[in-house]
């Protein structure tokens, strides 16, 4: 068992270059997440899938698309990277039930800096 | 909307020693709270989960305590080690996505 897995672990951008982030679990979770972590701001949401098929906009979903391609994988892409948007990016898994949005798992993150 | 706060945001303590770490949020209406540990350049990794229901969980040497109707959860570490230094962030689960504090880093002093 994997858990959930990232690449690449590290990037360096160019301002105004595309790039798309992977996530794959192999926990048959419903739900997956993309996150980001700034000095100071804490981890914030970017959007998640609360089912395959479904996306939702957390709190920082601006510049930033999603896909979930299936049950196990869910990409995150920035079309034309910024700065600002120099972070660490976490995706995360969870099994969901009803209405309830359970534990989460972590992968290793991915460590982009847009020059 | 929901917010979560840690305090302290720093803590050094000398090898072991008992300690609480404090987690408090806004929004009671939640169905779970999480620990989760973060080492430096690392992902997190869960600790505990508590669901609303449940006033306290127990792994190994972490004690971890929900209190909802006062909004605020403690994470106990007993008898410390310096294998225990990293950054500890709580998160609140309601009928959306988990929200995070920022986290209290901990060092533990040989």
């Amino acid at each position: 068992n994997a858990g959930v897995t990232q690449t690449p672990k590290f990037q360096v951008l160019k301002t105004g270059q595309s790039m798309t982030l992977q996530c794959a679990q192999d926990m048959n979770h419903n739900s997956m997440y993309w996150y980001r972590q700034d000095p100071g701001m804490g981890l914030r949401l970017i959007y998640y899938s609360a089912s395959e098929g479904t996306t939702d906009k957390g709190e920082v979903p601006n510049g930033y698309n999603v896909s979930r391609l299936n049950k196990r994988e869910f990409s995150l892409r920035l079309e034309s990277a910024a700065p600002s948007q120099t972070s660490v990016y976490f995706c995360a898994s969870s099994p969901t039930s009803g209405g309830s949005y359970n534990e989460q798992f972590f992968g290793p993150g991915t460590r982009l800096t847009v020059l | 909307k929901q917010e979560v706060t840690q305090i302290p945001a720093a803590l050094s303590v000398p090898e072991g020693e008992n300690l609480v770490l404090n987690c408090s949020f806004t929004d009671s209406a939640i169905y779970n709270l999480q620990w989760f540990r973060q080492d430096p350049g690392k992902g997190l990794t869960s600790l505990l989960l508590i669901q609303s229901s449940q006033r306290e969980q127990t792994s190994g040497r972490l004690n971890a305590s929900l209190d909802k109707s006062s909004g605020r959860s403690t994470l106990y570490i007993a008898a410390s080690q310096p294998g225990d230094s990293a950054t500890y962030l709580c998160a609140v689960g309601g009928n959306t996505p988990l929200v995070f504090g920022k986290g209290t880093r901990l060092s533990v002093i040989a």
